[in-house]
């Protein structure tokens, strides 16, 4: 599969703990990013990257939060001190660039479930 | 503000029935819609874009920005049409493209 992929697949964590999950784009894919889906709900935007650059936040993420991606490949996002609220599924997706435009169209991975307990 | 509305969290329909998923959206904007498709088990993948203009899978969509509407029909439900369909936009501006917006998903059941 040389789609996006996301690892872990499942995350069961106790509150106050930290988690690292990461993203690998598809290969040569300019831009990642970051969404949270939580139950009932549509994906929502947290971050994203144009290479290594991170070019935008959303205010959901708290500064408990921190996105890197270091070499313009893969991505890895990091919650602190986890709370139950952050109880949900986080999705990577990645577009590229075409002629110097980000192309709108972005592909998802099949992203990672965390709990926390 | 972008926001996009999907008023039904569930449709059911008979196999071989008119299928139409509503979609609102509010953006001053040139909105860019999205229309994605979740089956189960599976990751969440783009069905259709208004600017290409195309029918996937039989579906089709128009953007009607008097009604600021982009729904989703499909003249003929099939069985595997059975998945959860989500809305999205995206708005235009200067340095690309803004990030998804997405509606919170309407599931759609084909009954047989």
């Amino acid at each position: 599969d040389t789609g996006v992929s996301q690892n872990p697949r499942h995350k069961i964590t106790k509150r106050g703990q930290n988690v690292t999950f990461r993203c690998d784009p598809i290969s040569e894919h300019n831009r990642l990013y970051w969404y949270r889906q939580t139950l009932g709900q549509g994906p929502e935007f947290l971050t994203y990257f144009q290479n290594e650059a991170q070019l935008e936040k959303s205010r959901l993420l708290s500064d408990r939060f921190s996105a890197e991606r270091p070499k313009g490949s893969f991505s890895t996002l990091e919650i602190q001190r986890t709370e139950q609220g952050d109880s949900a599924m986080y999705l990577c997706a990645s577009s590229a660039l075409r002629q110097g435009r980000p192309v709108i169209e972005q592909y998802f991975g099949p992203g990672t479930r965390l709990t926390v307990t | 503000a972008q926001r996009v509305t999907q008023p039904e969290k569930l449709l059911s329909v008979f196999k071989g029935a008119p299928v139409e998923l509503k979609c609102n959206y509010s953006y001053s904007g040139s909105p860019e819609l999205f229309w994605y498709v979740q089956y189960s088990r599976q990751r969440l993948q783009l069905l259709l874009r208004h600017i290409s203009r195309e029918s996937i899978k039989g579906f089709t969509a128009d953007l009607n920005k008097g009604e600021t509407s982009f729904h989703l029909k499909k003249p003929f439900a099939q069985e595997e049409d059975s998945a959860m369909y989500y809305c999205a936009l995206s708005g235009a501006r200067g340095s690309g493209n803004t990030p998804l917006v997405f509606g919170k998903g309407t599931r759609l059941s084909v009954i047989a």
